[in-house]
């Protein structure tokens, strides 16, 4: 079935370490997306990428940092200069035309210790 | 200010209950989202709307797009219904997405 995976589905990192979150997609969807949820809060937008090779900076992306290689894939990585990386990430697509829906992954839980 | 304010923030309904959740925003959109995330955390697409009614089993939604306004609607609420419900608008300058921040509903059995 197609759909978007996310992993790891939780990971723990030490202050000052990167760490890099995976996320693929076999929807054959161009749109993807990341974002972060915190309690209370609605989803907040750290990057996105409407191509291949190419993607811009979202309303947080202070500390995050993102590649494109590939249309199945949009990796995004959670660098030490991120001051409060502990979150919920999502990783989401964008069908096109007349099925334009949303889908996401299961979503990452990043905790730094 | 939010782009997307839903209301209410949360929610306890007897099973069995009818269950409307608003949604107002303040941008031009192309289309809204309803969507389900359940205590595990991963989300998925109910509707999109980009005008009039859509119905899926017992959920039903609606848009006004001259008011800009959207509700959901639950009939015969069961507690498999228990979740956050979150409004978002796609708009309509970009593939840009706004968030509300989500209604938590817990239905009692």
């Amino acid at each position: 079935d197609g759909g978007i995976t996310q992993s790891p589905k939780y990971l723990f990192r030490k202050e000052g370490q990167n760490v890099t979150l995976s996320c693929e997609q076999n929807l054959n969807h161009d749109a993807m997306y990341w974002y972060r949820q915190d309690p209370g809060q609605g989803l907040r937008l750290i990057y996105y990428s409407q191509i291949v090779n190419d993607f811009q900076k979202g309303d947080i992306a202070e500390g995050y940092s993102v590649s494109r290689e590939k249309k199945e894939s949009f990796p995004l990585t959670v660098t030490s200069a991120q001051k409060n990386p502990t979150a919920f990430y999502l990783c989401a697509s964008l069908g096109t035309g007349r099925s334009g829906e949303l889908f996401f992954g299961e979503g990452s839980r990043l905790t730094v210790l | 200010k939010n782009e997307v304010e839903q209301s209410p923030q949360n929610l306890t309904a007897q099973e069995g209950e009818f269950i409307t959740i608003n949604c107002s925003y303040s941008v031009g959109i192309s289309a809204l989202h309803w969507l389900q995330q359940h205590p595990g955390g991963g989300i998925v697409s109910l509707f999109m709307l980009s005008s009039g009614k859509k119905k899926h089993g017992r959920l039903i939604a609606t848009i006004n797009i001259q008011e800009k306004h959207s509700s959901l609607h639950i009939t015969a609420s069961h507690p498999r219904d228990s979740a956050v419900y979150i409004c978002a608008v796609n708009s309509n300058t970009g593939n840009q997405f706004y968030f509300g921040t989500g209604t938590s509903l817990t239905v009692i059995p």
